[in-house]
């Protein structure tokens, strides 16, 4: 299958600070990108879809302002985390979709703990 | 009504049996099918996907198609310790490349 990575794999950040995670299609380019949260023992929650070159499309009562998304290339998308709070704590995860055969591919995730 | 619905399980069975993993979707338009296995802490990781009615095999898994019944299933045969994890279905509507996920079913092989 196809390979997506992220980075970092983890990070702890103070209360107020902002994150930035990476997510990269490493062996093929995708146009759209997907960025999920999943906290524990819950199901995935889709937070947005990032197509590259225009905007992304938020989920309802996903704050576009606090979660920013950037689709700068067909290999990399970028989620920023502002002003992070401890609810923000949790498992963020990114795929790319391999557009010719329809098929989602996910990163490793991100786990993210703010104190 | 949640666009796929899954049974949350938990559900168990003795290795080597097969586990029976069901999913139904609400939108008769949806084309593409997926089942995606969650290890505790990690990503989910695509092991199928199907897009015909009828059954598609690969190794113990096979994955069966309805569209008539709008339901989706995830056969493992001969059911391994290693096979624990919670299993994502997944469908595709192919416009503007949406996909919905249901909430997974935790499944336990018992050794």
């Amino acid at each position: 299958g196809a390979v997506v990575s992220q980075h970092p794999s983890w990070v702890i950040c103070k209360s107020g600070t902002s994150v930035k995670i990476e997510c990269r299609s490493l062996d093929f380019q995708a146009t759209t990108m997907f960025w999920y949260r999943q906290f524990p023992k819950q199901s995935l929650m889709l937070m947005a879809t990032s197509n590259e070159g225009s905007k992304a499309t938020y989920e309802q009562g996903v704050e576009k302002d606090k979660f920013l998304i950037n689709h700068a290339s067909l290999t990399l998308s970028t989620l920023t985390v502002t002003s992070a709070h401890p609810e923000d704590s949790s498992f963020y995860i990114c795929s790319a979709l391999l557009l010719d055969y329809n098929e989602q591919f996910f990163g490793p995730g991100t786990r993210l703990t703010v104190l | 009504q949640k666009e796929v619905e899954q049974n949350s399980g938990p559900l168990s069975v003795p290795e080597g049996a097969i586990a029976s993993l069901n999913c139904t979707y609400s939108d008769r338009g949806s084309q593409s099918f997926f089942w995606y296995r969650q290890y505790s802490g990690k990503s989910p990781e695509l092991i199928m996907f199907i897009y015909s009615n009828g059954d598609k095999e690969d190794g113990r898994f096979t994955a069966q198609l309805n569209k008539a019944s709008q339901y989706v299933s995830l056969l493992i045969r001969d059911s391994q310790p290693s096979d624990s994890a919670t299993y994502l279905c997944a469908v595709n509507r192919n416009t503007g490349n949406q996909f919905y996920f249901g909430t997974g079913t935790s499944l336990t092989v018992i050794p």
